[in-house]
């Protein structure tokens, strides 16, 4: 079936460093979205990507699809402390979406 | 945003009882609603898939008998754990979905930390 892999695990970065986190799928996706996770709180959801090659901005987030579209990646720039969290991507395939594990981020200030 | 509410956020129960969580999209029609578990620090596990006014359909390995699922409404899916035994105890997250311009995204409930004592 469907796998999407995530990484890396875990991030932890000093406070305005970049940080980039990775998703493969194992199969051609027909969308894919990324979610982020507060510390306590629950996964809130960030962008949907679905052309191939297709990048998007959110302010210091940047957000690409790859022309296979089979990967995926979120990179933050200069992180801050409020980028603290756990990034998940979620890929769609024929009929289902699958969760990655999630890369754990944390920013040392 | 589109808002879930998802209640109760946190339950403590005996072994062998049974728990309902209630999940309600506040602001618009779900069509399509899913239950996660979520272990400490780690991804999503998807259990199943509801449609309104459909059965559930469940992810391999996940009991249907036992998290018994219910989306009677387009606003309230609900899940019950079955006589609840102390390895049942995880976060469980609802989320919901629309259709329309918006189909496909998931917007989660806040969780329900279930204890099995």
């Amino acid at each position: 079936g469907q796998q999407v892999m995530q990484i890396p695990q875990y991030q932890h970065v000093q406070e305005g460093e970049d940080f980039t986190t990775y998703c493969n799928s194992s199969t051609t996706l027909s969308n894919i979205q990324w979610y982020k996770q507060r510390p306590g709180g629950h996964p809130v959801f960030l962008i949907q990507l679905v052309k191939s090659g297709e990048v998007k901005k959110q302010k210091r987030l940047t957000f690409q699809f790859g022309e296979a579209k089979k990967n995926s990646s979120l990179h933050i720039t200069a992180t801050q402390t409020t980028d603290v969290g756990t990034y998940f991507c979620a890929g769609r395939g024929n009929n289902d979406m699958r969760f990655g594990a999630g890369t754990r981020l944390t920013v040392k200030p | 945003g589109a808002v879930v509410s998802q209640h109760p956020s946190r339950v403590i129960c005996k072994s062998g009882t049974s728990v309902k969580i209630e999940c309600r999209s506040l602001d618009f029609q779900a069509t399509t609603m899913f239950w996660y578990r979520q272990f400490p620090k780690k991804s999503l596990m998807l259990m199943a898939t509801s449609n309104e006014g459909s059965k559930a359909t469940y992810e391999q390995g996940v009991e249907k008998d036992k998290f018994l699922i219910n989306h009677a409404s387009l606003t309230l899916s609900t899940l019950t754990v079955t006589s609840a035994h102390p390895e049942d105890s995880s976060f469980y997250i609802c989320s919901a979905s629309t259709s329309g311009l918006a189909k496909n995204i998931q917007y989660f409930g806040a969780g329900t930390r279930l204890s099995v004592l």
